[in-house]
């Protein structure tokens, strides 16, 4: 069964901080990553995709990839309180739907 | 663009008996995807739909049935309700180039 791991959280980190939250797959061949953002009592929305190996930047937050271990992560610069949300990992394996994870609750204090 | 719509909001309903949820997109997507959201549990998929005409079951199917009945609209049907099915329920369409997911509002479905 294919599964996608995360820490249920919850990080809490300080105003101003990196917030780092992280993603573990077992499929191999998966080949599409995604972290979605999800306010309590609404929606996922999706913030950030990454296809290769490396670093993908946007804004102030940063996807990184290594497809040998298996691991993703999104990184968050400069945290505000308006980050604290549950942040679900969806992985793509390839030819098959949507993998996600339990996702990860963040708690930004001001 | 109203992106993609659910109906109803809330919804409660007794042991037994029957609904349909709604969904409807105005993102020209061909997938549709529906979903349950338990708390620890993140989500699962129940049916989608590759593109209009066809339909093909998630990991977890028993209970529901769903309809595409065009391009726009992808409905889940409860034929009897059990306090299992107590969940949040998201209808999803999904790029086909880039698989990027875009979410409805969701429904909340309380089965006494």
């Amino acid at each position: 069964q294919k599964e996608v791991e995360q820490n249920s959280g919850p990080l809490s980190v300080p105003e101003g901080a990196i917030a780092s939250l992280n993603c573990t797959y077992s499929d191999r061949g998966s080949q599409s990553f995604f972290w979605y953002r999800q306010y309590s009592g609404k929606s996922p929305e999706l913030i950030m995709f990454i296809y290769s190996n490396g670093d993908k930047e946007d804004g102030r937050f940063t996807a990184q990839l290594n497809k040998a271990s298996q691991y993703v992560s999104l990184l968050i610069r400069d945290s505000q309180p308006s980050d604290s949300a549950t942040y679900l990992c969806a992985v793509w394996p390839n030819g098959q739907n949507f993998v996600f994870g339990p996702g990860t609750r963040l708690s930004v204090l001001p | 663009n109203a992106g993609v719509t659910q109906t109803p909001k809330f919804q409660v309903l007794k042991t037994g008996q029957s609904m349909t949820l709604q969904c409807a997109q105005d993102m020209n997507h061909n997938s549709m995807y529906w979903y349950r959201q338990d708390p620890g549990m993140g989500l699962r998929l129940i049916y989608y739909s590759a593109s209009e005409g066809t339909t093909d079951k998630g990991e977890v199917p028993n209970g529901y049935n769903v309809s595409r009945l065009n391009k726009r609209e992808f409905s889940l049907r409860l034929e009897s309700a059990a306090p299992s099915q107590t969940s949040v329920y998201f209808c999803a369409t999904t790029l086909t180039d880039t698989y990027e997911q875009y979410f409805g509002p969701g429904t909340r479905l309380t089965v006494t």
